[in-house]
């Protein structure tokens, strides 16, 4: 299984709305809902920020928003601050009973 | 609360085995719906999920690597153990454990706990 699809680096002013995507198959995100989003500050464990597309953990900010079309995901994150910068990996539950995860994408906050 | 957290050596030889220890609290693997993943992540590089462990003890592992993969888990210790055979310097990352989330009754297909993570070093 290949990994998900992301683009290396996203960057926005403060205020500004970024969007990342996240690009499978049909094996896997395209065949499923259970795409997750995670934030990953350097020398830190992913956090969740989103899953099964669209759906925010406890916690999390409602800044953070998922959709997804077809096969390809995307996470926006609204009202960018210091604190979003770092990087977000998407990941998919596939048909072989496995997870798959992106990339990997850096976001910088200008 | 849930946590888990990631024990084994930091450095190993090449050709050596791998052994990994996850022990978490907060939740039982003997438990309808629970699960414990491990996933690595090589020093500035992508996550990997390498292996999955269910409260049934179903297990599911990585295509890639699951000739060299083992998961087990001891639910009276409350830990779960990932063996992974012939180390190469490639398989250099940390190694984290992670919650399959399950919450009011409804499991998910997401990690919502993770460890802090294990380094561990690949060289001779």
């Amino acid at each position: 299984q290949s990994a998900l699809t992301q683009p290396a680096s996203v960057s926005g002013s403060p205020g500004q709305s970024i969007t990342i995507s996240c690009t499978g198959t049909n094996s896997d995100a395209g065949a499923y809902i259970y795409v997750s989003w995670y934030q990953q500050h350097p020398g830190k464990a992913p956090k969740l920020m989103i899953y099964d597309v669209d759906n925010r953990p406890s916690g999390v900010s409602n800044r953070f928003s998922g959709s997804k079309s077809g096969s390809t995901a995307s996470l926006t994150i609204s009202g960018l601050q210091a604190e979003d910068e770092g990087v977000y990996f998407c990941s998919s539950y596939t048909s072989s009973s496995t997870w798959v995860f992106g990339g990997g994408t850096k976001v910088t906050v200008l | 609360q849930i946590t888990l957290k990631e024990s084994g050596p930091t450095l190993v030889r090449p050709t050596q085995t791998l052994t990994l220890t996850c022990t978490f609290s907060g939740f039982s693997l003997s438990t309808s719906g629970e699960a414990v993943g491990w996933i690595r992540q090589p020093p500035g590089k992508a996550l990997q999920w390498l292996a999955l462990i269910y409260w049934r003890d179903d297990k599911r592992y990585s295509p890639s690597l699951k000739n060299r993969l083992t998961i087990t888990k001891d639910t009276s210790k409350n830990q779960v153990v990932l063996i992974m055979t012939n180390m190469d310097p490639i398989d250099t990352a940390t190694y984290f454990c992670a919650h399959k989330r399950c919450s009011g009754g409804s499991c998910y297909y997401t990690f919502d706990f993770w460890g802090q993570g294990t380094m561990v070093t690949v060289s001779s």
